[in-house]
């Protein structure tokens, strides 16, 4: 089975500071990773996944996350935030060989403060 | 459609009463999947199906709840006899098929139970 850990269940930054927002995770077998943003009313979208291939993956909007295999870690970063930013994000992880479904963390609220 | 479409978006019930909640995918997409989301919580797992069937449904809580997918496309989950404990966001999201990782999330459905 398979577990996630968000570190952090709050994160306060000013705008254009960096953040890290910290994911590990616990499984057995070899496992695919993502991470998702659910902004304010809205639903959960899909920021960036890591499923095979070079270990540092990127999104569109400037976030990026690095998969750490000995720390089991999928921390996500930014170096500089914006306010639009705000919301909150989860870690999830996915074993590679099955039906797809998905394991949670528990989520980190990213409040950007101006 | 455009996006995953559940309906109805808020849903509020009596303890003891029967709700069926409905999953609209995008058209195509063959893998469907529903989870639960608790107040401050990460999304959990519930089932999937792959076409009409259902292919895991190891995360339903327990025999009050049940899904169907008679056709391949509308999916429609049905909790029987609702507890005050079954209140969360019911969430609902889809994919091509279970090997394309980072399925689209619907808004969901929140249920109160009072």
């Amino acid at each position: 089975a398979q577990s996630v850990t968000q570190l952090d269940s709050q994160v306060p930054v000013f705008e254009e500071a960096p953040v890290e927002l910290r994911c590990n995770y616990s499984s057995s077998v070899s496992v695919y990773l993502f991470w998702y943003v659910q902004y304010p009313n809205q639903g959960l979208q899909l920021l960036l996944k890591y499923l095979s291939g070079s270990t540092l993956v990127e999104s569109i909007n400037g976030f990026e996350a690095e998969f750490n295999k000995s720390q089991t870690s999928f921390h996500l970063r930014k170096p500089s935030v914006h306010i639009s930013d705000t919301a909150e994000y989860f870690c999830a992880v996915s074993e590679r060989s099955n039906t797809g479904k998905l394991i949670f963390g528990q989520g980190t609220t990213l409040q950007v403060k101006p | 459609g455009a996006g995953v479409s559940q309906t109805p978006s808020n849903k509020v019930t009596e303890k003891g009463k029967y709700v069926e909640l409905r999953c609209d995918p995008i058209s195509g997409h063959t893998a469907l999947y529903w989870y639960r989301q608790s107040l401050g919580q990460g999304p959990e797992f519930l089932i999937y199906f792959q076409g009409t069937g259902a292919a895991d449904d190891s995360g339903l809580p327990n025999d009050r709840f049940f899904a169907v997918r008679p056709e391949g496309s509308v999916s429609t989950l049905k909790i029987q006899r609702t507890e005050r404990g079954d209140s969360a966001v019911y969430l609902c999201a889809s994919s091509p098929n279970r090997h394309n990782y980072g399925y689209t999330f619907g808004s969901g459905t929140r249920l109160t139970v009072v």
